[in-house]
């Protein structure tokens, strides 16, 4: 079973601040079928990013996605204030089977 | 709009039966190629994948839950279930019902349903 690592557990920035999201695996993956999701306390996760890089709909385009094989990243260009969340890549395998990453805490510095 | 909306009780004993169902509205569970799956978080953690079902009924289970796990679905009333046997306060956790898309995410959650276990 392929294992996803986020990192960092938490990252501390200002609002306007970029900020950088890892998501390695503990085998190759295919790009079409990994994904990031955000939550917010009390709500279901939010698709943000498809196939590594494809934006859902309505998804903001400061929110972008990167990466092949085990490493990928998830890239917001400059955090608003409701861009404060959790954060979790997800990997779909063959089979429709899933497992995420621990997630990455977005907070306010 | 495609929605999903989780029922069942919010409270189950130790070693018995968690059962929760999934209703489907604005679209038809079996008209189009998409799996329907459950998903669980407990509380302050991360996400887990529990397993997922075809509209045909072909199953996959997260192996870790593979033993306690059964997912079916019933086209007829357009929607899909969840019961997990022997349940331990390890189960405790709020339980999504979703539709995962292999190539598109999954773009469709349920609001999700806290389920405690607890004598």
């Amino acid at each position: 079973e392929i294992v996803l690592t986020q990192s960092p557990g938490t990252l501390s920035l200002s609002p306007g601040e970029r900020a950088t999201l890892s998501c390695r695996a503990s085998q190759s993956v295919s790009s079409s079928y990994l994904a990031w999701y955000q939550q917010k306390p009390g709500q279901a996760p939010r698709l943000l990013i498809y196939g590594a890089s494809s934006r859902a709909t309505g998804i903001p385009d400061r929110f972008s996605g990167s990466g092949s094989g085990t490493d990928f990243t998830l890239t917001i260009s400059r955090l608003e204030p409701e861009d404060f969340a959790v954060y979790y890549c997800q990997q779909y395998g063959s089979s429709p089977r899933g497992t995420f990453g621990q997630g990455t805490k977005v907070e306010i510095k | 709009q495609l929605q999903l909306q989780e029922s069942g009780p919010g409270l189950v004993k130790p070693s018995e039966t968690l059962s929760l169902t999934c209703t489907v509205s604005g679209g038809s569970i079996s008209s189009s190629s998409y799996y329907w799956g459950w998903i669980r978080q407990p509380p302050g953690k991360g996400l887990e994948w529990i397993g997922s079902i075809y509209y045909s009924g072909s199953t996959y289970y997260n192996p870790s839950l593979k033993s306690r796990v059964t997912i079916s679905v019933d086209t007829s009333k357009n929607q899909f279930s969840l019961k997990l046997s022997s349940v331990t306060a390890a189960d405790t956790a709020v339980y999504y019902c979703a539709r995962p898309s292999a190539a598109a995410g999954i773009a469709y959650w349920g609001q999700g349903t806290l389920v405690t276990v607890s004598s």
